[in-house]
């Protein structure tokens, strides 16, 4: 099992600023991963895929990077409604998700 | 626009059978197109892909991937007269208490459409 390990677990960003999340894969996997936002009482949806692909629709204030077992959600001038919860996702091995990182309000 | 809508009790007992159907507007369950997957999300466990079917060109029609953690308890199926398909998960414990969704993976490994979520509460 390839094992997804967020950090941290919760970031405190002002709005305006930028946020940074960080995954890291136990084993490679290549840009074979997704990020998704979600908010409370909601399911997740899709951001990032392909470690730096957006969605569609998804702001270009959102962007991902990273190849490999490392990887990068930043989130750029951070809106209110971007104060939620992130989880990464790997998709080269079967599915595993990352515990989720809460951006809260500073 | 696709879009799932879940449904299911949300109390079963312990040892009995979770089902849970997830209805598909927008696409078909029969697409050679896309996956249909079940995942779910509890606090001990976080986000937990459980299993997918998807329809195939070959003799059987379709096929199942499932999660070892749950392999000999569950079922994933198909019914393309309601184009839905739906989840059974046997023998549940308190630990299957959860929030169950189900998405859509066009092939590509992530999950690009989600159901709003099924709470599941296990308990006597």
């Amino acid at each position: 099992e390839v094992v997804m390990t967020q950090s941290p677990a919760t970031l405190s960003v002002s709005p305006g600023d930028t946020a940074t999340v960080s995954c890291r894969a136990s084993h490679s996997v290549t840009t074979k991963i997704a990020w998704y936002q979600q908010r409370p009482g909601q399911a997740p949806r899709l951001l990032i895929y392909g470690a730096s692909t957006r969605a569609t629709g998804i702001p270009v204030r959102f962007s991902g990077s990273g190849s490999g077992t490392e990887f990068t959600l930043t989130i750029s001038s951070l809106q209110s409604e971007d104060f939620s919860v992130y989880y990464c996702q790997q998709y080269n091995y079967w599915w595993t998700f990352g515990q989720g990182t809460k951006v809260e309000v500073k | 626009q696709v879009q799932l809508h879940q449904s299911g009790p949300g109390l079963v007992k312990p040892s009995q059978t979770l089902s849970i159907t997830c209805a598909i507007s927008g696409d078909s369950v029969s697409t050679k197109s896309a996956a249909w997957n079940w995942i779910r999300q509890s606090p001990s466990r976080g986000l937990e892909w459980l299993g997918r079917t998807y329809s195939t060109s070959s003799w059987s029609k379709w096929k199942n991937d499932y999660a070892d953690s749950v392999e000999r308890r569950i079922i994933i199926s198909a019914d393309t007269s309601r184009n839905q398909f739906s989840l059974q998960l046997s023998s549940v414990t308190p630990d299957d208490t959860a929030l169950y969704f189900c998405a859509r993976d066009s092939f590509t490994g992530y999950f690009d459409t989600w159901g709003q979520g099924t709470l599941v509460t296990v308990s006597s």
